[in-house]
């Protein structure tokens, strides 16, 4: 089973500042299968970026995704008081899925 | 529109079985994959396995595999997940979410609003 680990564990950032969230794989995932989520408290989670760099329908381009093999990363930029959340990494094969633990993004 | 629509929130004590559902709606439900995931109280989400409604193929996590059966029942356009004796543990939200394939990537566009499933004595 491939391992996602985020990181950082929380974010404190201002609101117009960038965010730089981290995901590695314990083993090469495909970038066709890496996608990211956000969850606001008391809410599903929401598909923001899938194949690792496109953004699914609706988000803002403030939302992008980069990254390769066991590297990934989501960046989101002119922070909005809206984008204040928990965010996840998720990656899709061998007939399985797995998210990463986490990374929430607070108002500093 | 499109949704899925989640049972009411569920409260057993250990030992008891439970089938919690997700009704879709505003599309074509028999041909896209219906996944669940779990999120005990103040964690993330975990990935617990998926069902092809059309012909009820199925995939599990190796966490989760033996601990729940997926199903589907296509006339209603309704997914279930199950437990045949509940842990303590098992108390957590429960999202079906469905997955799609986009220039090739699966992933989950439209999750339910959950089922929050409590096992307590």
């Amino acid at each position: 089973e491939i391992v996602l680990t985020q990181s950082p564990g929380t974010l404190s950032l201002s609101p117009g500042e960038t965010a730089t969230l981290s995901c590695r794989a314990s083993q090469s995932v495909s970038s066709t299968y890496l996608a990211w989520y956000q969850q606001k408290p008391g809410q599903a989670p929401r598909l923001l970026i899938y194949g690792a760099s496109s953004r699914a329908t609706g988000i803002p381009d403030r939302f992008s995704g980069s990254g390769s093999g066991t590297d990934f990363t989501l960046t989101i930029s002119r922070l909005e008081p809206e984008d204040f959340a928990v965010y996840y990494c998720q990656q899709y094969g061998s007939s399985q899925g797995t998210f990463g633990q986490g990374t929430k993004l607070e108002i500093k | 529109e499109v949704q899925l629509v989640q049972s009411g929130a569920e409260v057993k004590k250990p030992g008891e079985s439970l089938k919690i559902s997700c009704k879709g709606s505003g599309y074509s439900f028999t041909h896209y994959w219906i996944g669940w995931v779990r999120q005990m109280p103040g964690k993330g989400l975990e990935w617990m396995g998926i069902i092809y409604p059309d012909d009820s193929d199925t995939r599990f996590s190796p966490s989760f595999q033996g601990q729940v059966t997926i199903s589907a029942d296509t006339s209603i356009s309704t997914a279930y997940l199950q437990w045949s004796s509940l842990k303590a543990s098992d108390t957590a939200m429960y999202y079906c979410a469905r997955e799609v394939t986009i220039f090739g990537a699966d992933v989950f566009d439209i999750w339910g609003q959950g089922t929050m499933v409590t096992v307590s004595s």
